[in-house]
């Protein structure tokens, strides 16, 4: 089984709302990822968990804050986003974090629309 | 410099013909691995192929194929016997063994149309 799951599949939201992107996977991965897609460009990293700790924050505003509550799950919580916050976030998990092997395998994304 | 560089623009094949869409990569490290992605209109990346630097062999899965030309850092997607179903966004990745945590680097991108 090579799943990841995400919820919800479309979320609208205003600018001063509160809510949270889940992921879980239950392939035994000790790494997730969060991505967020424009349309037809390539996926950007946003942030990466090993071992269900931070490793990796490419930057991203504050406004996004991931969290890892145990090697399953992965939420992103999303608070007074930004019109130009709307986009496809894609989850991946892969095996280990480290190295060049083993692929990384995606959920089917929540495409997000900020009002 | 581009890690990753597909520059095909759109790309149309007939239904049940072959098409090859081309990667590029760049790196200096030694050991590294490439990764094709289909992503249709609904939106998910599947995974389609790994090629590893130091495989011997060309990497298949079905009907999709990956020419690795290692001296040419290229890493080119051959998909036979096109299906409707194959018409997608395809992106081409990297991933280098530097540091505790090697990202997955992908290209642009190049959109793939089945005619039937």
């Amino acid at each position: 089984d090579t799943e990841v799951t995400q919820t919800p599949k479309h979320l609208v939201m205003g600018m001063t709302n509160k809510k949270s992107l889940k992921c879980e996977q239950h392939m035994g991965h000790r790494a997730m990822y969060w991505y967020k897609q424009k349309a037809k460009k390539p996926p950007e990293l946003m942030f990466v968990y090993s071992y269900e700790k931070l490793s990796i924050n490419e930057s991203v505003p504050s406004r996004f804050s991931p969290e890892c509550p145990n090697s399953s799950l992965l939420n992103l919580h999303l608070h007074a986003l930004q019109p130009e916050d709307s986009a496809l976030y894609l989850c991946a998990s892969s095996q280990t974090p480290t190295g060049p092997l083993g692929e990384q395998y995606f959920g089917p994304g929540t495409r997000l629309t900020v009002t | 410099a581009q890690k990753i560089t597909q520059t095909q623009p759109g790309m149309f094949v007939q239904e049940k013909e072959a098409v090859t869409l081309d990667c590029t990569y760049d790196t200096s490290d030694p050991s590294y691995g490439l990764f094709w992605y289909k992503q249709p209109s609904s939106g998910e990346m599947i995974f389609l192929i790994y090629q590893g630097s130091y495989d011997q062999q060309n990497a298949t899965e079905g009907r999709y194929s990956l020419n690795f030309q290692k001296a040419r850092k290229s890493a080119n997607l051959v998909i036979s016997a096109s299906q409707l179903g194959d018409s997608a966004m395809y992106f081409c990745a990297m991933r280098e063994k530097t540091g505790a945590n090697s990202k997955l680097t992908f290209g642009k991108g190049i959109t793939l149309s089945v005619r039937p």
